[in-house]
């Protein structure tokens, strides 16, 4: 099955200043990655999602890059305020052959981000 | 409705007892996924469903775990016997894709479920 590493575990930023966050997946057959921010208590949320067609994708303050040949993405957000402050987590999506595709889920990352 | 509603919230059990945990997807959506989350971890796969047909459920940590969603819409999660280590939020989560297609999954709010 995939395996998700989720890197770092927990990040502070100053309001303004940019968090990065990185993935990286275990089967090379895995061919959509989205991230999910989830508030205390709240349901996960897709914020953005790239497939591995597309090297990289950007939705105003937010972009994510994948490389396949090095099977690891990236979150990126830009202009960082206090609501963006939350856990994300990355996901790989692997096609089971059972009948189901499956996202794999990293440990995920908290993210403050100080005023 | 709006959004994947999950029903109880909460949930508290004594070690032993069985507790049923119910998934009201999105109207339409195809594909029906629980998953659960422990405290601080990323949530993990137990079991998918394609209209009524549960396609694959080998994430199920064991044969006490059981679900169905006999008319391919609300869905029910069953845990027998229940465990410490059950202790965990249960994530239902629909979207509109069917099989082989990847979509945004819509999760609910989950079940955190306690065992004493």
């Amino acid at each position: 099955g995939e395996n998700v590493e989720q890197h770092p575990s927990t990040l502070s930023v100053q309001e303004g200043d940019s968090a990065v966050i990185k993935c990286t997946y275990s089967d090379s057959a895995s061919n959509y990655f989205p991230w999910y921010k989830q508030e205390l208590g709240k349901r996960p949320q897709l914020i953005i999602d790239i497939r591995s067609n597309v090297g990289e994708k950007k939705d105003q303050r937010i972009a994510v890059t994948l490389n396949k040949t090095a099977k690891h993405f990236s979150l990126h957000i830009t202009e960082t305020q206090p609501e963006d402050s939350a856990v994300y987590f990355c996901a790989a999506t692997l096609y089971s052959g059972a009948g189901s595709y499956q996202l794999t889920f990293g440990k995920g990352t908290k993210l403050s981000v100080i005023p | 409705g709006a959004g994947v509603s999950q029903s109880p919230r909460y949930k508290v059990a004594k070690r032993g007892q069985d507790v049923a945990l119910r998934c009201d997807p999105i109207s339409g959506h195809v594909s029906l996924f629980w998953y659960q989350q422990a405290l601080g971890q990323g949530p993990e796969f137990l079991t998918y469903f394609q209209n009524e047909a549960q396609l694959d459920k080998s994430g199920l940590p064991s044969d006490r775990f059981f679900a169905e969603r006999p008319e391919g819409s609300v869905s029910t999660l069953k845990i027998q016997r229940t465990q410490q280590e059950d202790s965990a939020v249960y994530l239902c989560a629909s979207s509109l894709s069917g099989r082989g297609r990847t979509g945004e999954l819509f999760f609910g709010e989950g079940s955190r479920l306690t065992v004493l």
